[in-house]
């Protein structure tokens, strides 16, 4: 499988700002895209994910867009707080080969 | 959290030792999958399991083994560990028919 390249690797925000994380990819056979938070010393959580035959996904504060023909995805958070800090990894999955970003750290300042 | 235990949680040992780490899950999951997560490189998956002595290799599972003799337990193995397997090691399940996978709380290696 190919990799997953994801930028940036860190960002900050004011709380109450938006943030987006991208990630590209390079091949045609993945079909799922989840996004995973990660706090500090915790286990990675799956915040939200977008199959292949959806262009856009929400809750709540938290969205996700698809373009499949250009090969990138994002995550959207919007009126972040400072609880949303953390890691994010975006990754692509083809059957059983899942493969992840290497990480954006999101610092919202309050 | 999904009922996923990884033993040891952290672990200490010399270069050139056996070291077994554990993942047991209750969720009675078919699929399970050992990850290590590096800086800079997210997460990469070393091997995973498609069922009770099924499995296949990942993106980096040079100087790793695995063994699932039963539903609940995946077991990776470093026959002789090297400093550069120092990281912390995730195992991860997933139900069949569904891409989600939950991860268990880590495993915290490092090799002297």
């Amino acid at each position: 499988g190919e990799n997953v390249e994801q930028h940036p690797s860190t960002l900050s925000v004011q709380e109450g700002d938006s943030a987006v994380i991208k990630c590209t990819y390079s091949d045609s056979a993945s079909n799922y895209f989840p996004w995973y938070k990660q706090e500090l010393g915790k286990r990675p959580q799956l915040i939200i994910d977008i199959r292949s035959n959806v262009g856009e996904k929400k809750d709540q504060r938290i969205a996700v867009t698809l373009n499949k023909t250009a090969k990138h995805f994002s995550l959207h958070i919007t009126e972040t707080q400072p609880e949303d800090s953390a890691v994010y990894f975006c990754a692509k999955r083809d059957n059983n080969d899942m493969r992840f970003g290497a990480g954006t750290r999101l610092t919202v300042k309050p | 959290d999904a009922g996923i235990t990884q033993s040891p949680r952290h672990k200490v040992t010399e270069t050139g030792t056996p070291v077994t780490l554990r993942c047991h899950q209750t969720e009675n999951h078919r699929y399970m999958y050992w990850y290590r997560q590096d800086p800079g490189h997210g997460l990469r998956l070393i091997h995973y399991s498609y069922g009770v002595k099924d499995t296949d290799k990942g993106e980096v599972s040079d100087g790793y083994s695995v063994s699932r003799s039963k539903t609940e337990d995946f077991l990776l193995t470093l026959e002789s560990a090297t400093s550069s397997q120092t990281s912390v090691y995730f195992c991860a399940i997933s139900e069949q028919g569904k891409n989600i996978q939950y991860f268990g709380a880590g495993t915290r290696l490092s090799v002297l």
